[in-house]
């Protein structure tokens, strides 16, 4: 399985678009690059999965250059209601097993 | 439209004793999953299960774990003779037949403590 990295942790302000970056340097070609969201207590939340370019849906956009060595979620105009642990997962699509790091633990003040 | 239901959300034990946690999939979706989560760590799979089959337990204790999700009620994870470092959030997630993205739905969480 391809193994992620991601920022420990990253800070920002209300109305700010953040970009968490993800590192997935031994990519499989028929891996896929998933995001989920996680809050304090409680279960991990699909945020958006691509293949390659760009995917954009009514939350978040991923953005995966043409190595698909690395992945960046963006989040638009973020709220203190982002603040959460974004988990970055590579692995073939549909496939039963979810593969998790540290996940990146994304403060939003205001 | 309910989601994922786990229950009990906390449960505490003392050690030796068993735990036993429940999961009730999205109404529909026949592909379970268990999850543990130590503190400051990301969820580590234990075990996948469809009705009455385990199809992956590579991720769970050779001894006192169990799983289960019979044909009907809800699935269960079992944990005998509990021990300290057994304390965690474990998740169950569900996922439908034939989902094209890796999107599992998530509960939750219990939150087992040992004391």
């Amino acid at each position: 399985l391809a193994k992620t990295t991601q920022p420990i942790s990253m800070d920002s302000y209300e109305g700010q678009e953040v970009n968490i970056t993800c590192s997935h340097n031994n990519i499989a070609t028929n891996d896929y690059i998933t995001w989920y969201q996680q809050f304090p207590s409680q279960g991990p939340r699909f945020i958006i999965q691509g293949y390659k370019t760009k995917v954009t849906n009514e939350v978040a956009s991923l953005f995966i250059p043409a190595d698909r060595k690395s992945s960046t979620l963006s989040l638009p105009r973020v709220s203190l209601s982002d603040t959460a642990v974004y988990y970055c997962l590579v692995g073939l699509s549909g496939y039963s097993t979810l593969t998790f790091g540290k996940g990146t633990m994304l403060l939003v003040s205001p | 439209n309910a989601g994922v239901m786990q229950n009990p959300r906390h449960l505490v034990r003392r050690r030796g004793q068993e735990a036993r946690l429940r999961c009730s999939p999205v109404k529909g979706h026949s592909h379970v999953y268990w999850y543990r989560q130590l503190p400051e760590e990301g969820l580590k799979f234990m075990v996948y299960l469809q009705k009455e089959n385990i199809i992956d337990e590579s991720g769970m204790p050779k001894e006192r774990f169990s799983a289960e999700f019979p044909k009907e009620g809800p699935s269960i994870l079992r944990i005998q003779q509990v021990v300290r470092g057994d304390s965690a959030a474990y998740f169950c997630a569900s996922s439908p037949l034939d989902s094209p993205y890796n999107e599992q739905f998530f509960g939750p969480g219990t939150r087992l403590t040992v004391l």
